[in-house]
């Protein structure tokens, strides 16, 4: 099974700030990722498909980028609504694996 | 617009079975590969199983192979994930989950909306 490993596991931030979560795939898995955004108590929202592609209705702010091992979501100026946990999931082969998750507090 | 709604969940003893429901409104069912995703409480997403769009296909996590089967009906538009010989560990919440693109094989495609979800918590 491909691991996939998110750094950091938490992050505190301001509104304004500029934030980058990376994500390492175990084996290359060239552009088949993506980042789901969740809310507590709420199911995961995708963002970003195929490692930089916007997900529909997604804000311009968010962005990602790698191919490989290595991939990051960036989000450019962080909005109070921002405030969730963020997880990576690579799709090059069954089974389907997801990072642990990124916690994205406000300071 | 694409709505998909989870229904089944609830308390089951150790070893024990439940199927889940998921039923599916807002597009064309039968053109998309279906997902279930767990997420124990407190903890990150787990992929469970997948369906191709015409029920060809079938993958799944190893943790619940042999006791999980996932199966759809496109005249109803509804998924199911039949779950026996249920386990403490298999505590989460069950989302169903659409492929984002039809027609796919099901690994090279994102999951695009998902459910609320259903609580499944196996205790005695």
């Amino acid at each position: 099974d491909i691991q996939m490993t998110q750094s950091p596991s938490s992050v505190s931030a301001s509104v304004g700030d500029r934030v980058t979560i990376t994500c390492r795939a175990s084996q290359g898995i060239s552009s088949w990722l993506a980042w789901y955004q969740q809310k507590p108590g709420k199911a995961p929202k995708l963002l970003i498909y195929a490692a930089s592609s916007l997900q529909s209705g997604v804000p311009s702010r968010f962005s990602g980028s790698g191919s490989g091992t290595d991939f990051t979501l960036t989000i450019s100026s962080l909005q109070p609504e921002d405030f969730a946990t963020y997880y990576c999931q690579q799709a090059n082969s069954f089974p389907h694996t997801f990072g642990q998750g990124t916690k994205l507090e406000i300071k | 617009q694409v709505q998909l709604v989870e229904s089944g969940g609830g308390v089951v003893q150790p070893g024990g079975s439940l199927r889940l429901s998921c039923a599916a409104s807002g597009f064309t069912f039968s053109s998309y590969g279906m997902h279930w995703v767990r997420q124990a409480p407190g903890k990150g997403l787990e992929w469970v199983a997948f369906i191709r769009y015409d029920g060809s296909n079938k993958y799944y996590a190893d943790s619940v192979k042999g006791r999980f089967t996932i199966s759809r009906d496109n005249s109803k538009n509804t998924l199911y994930l039949q779950m026996n010989s249920l386990r403490a560990e298999d505590t989460a919440v069950y989302y169903c989950a659409k492929d984002r693109f039809p027609y796919s094989s099901g690994w090279d495609n994102w999951f695009d909306p998902w459910g609320q979800g259903t609580l499944v918590t196996v205790s005695s």
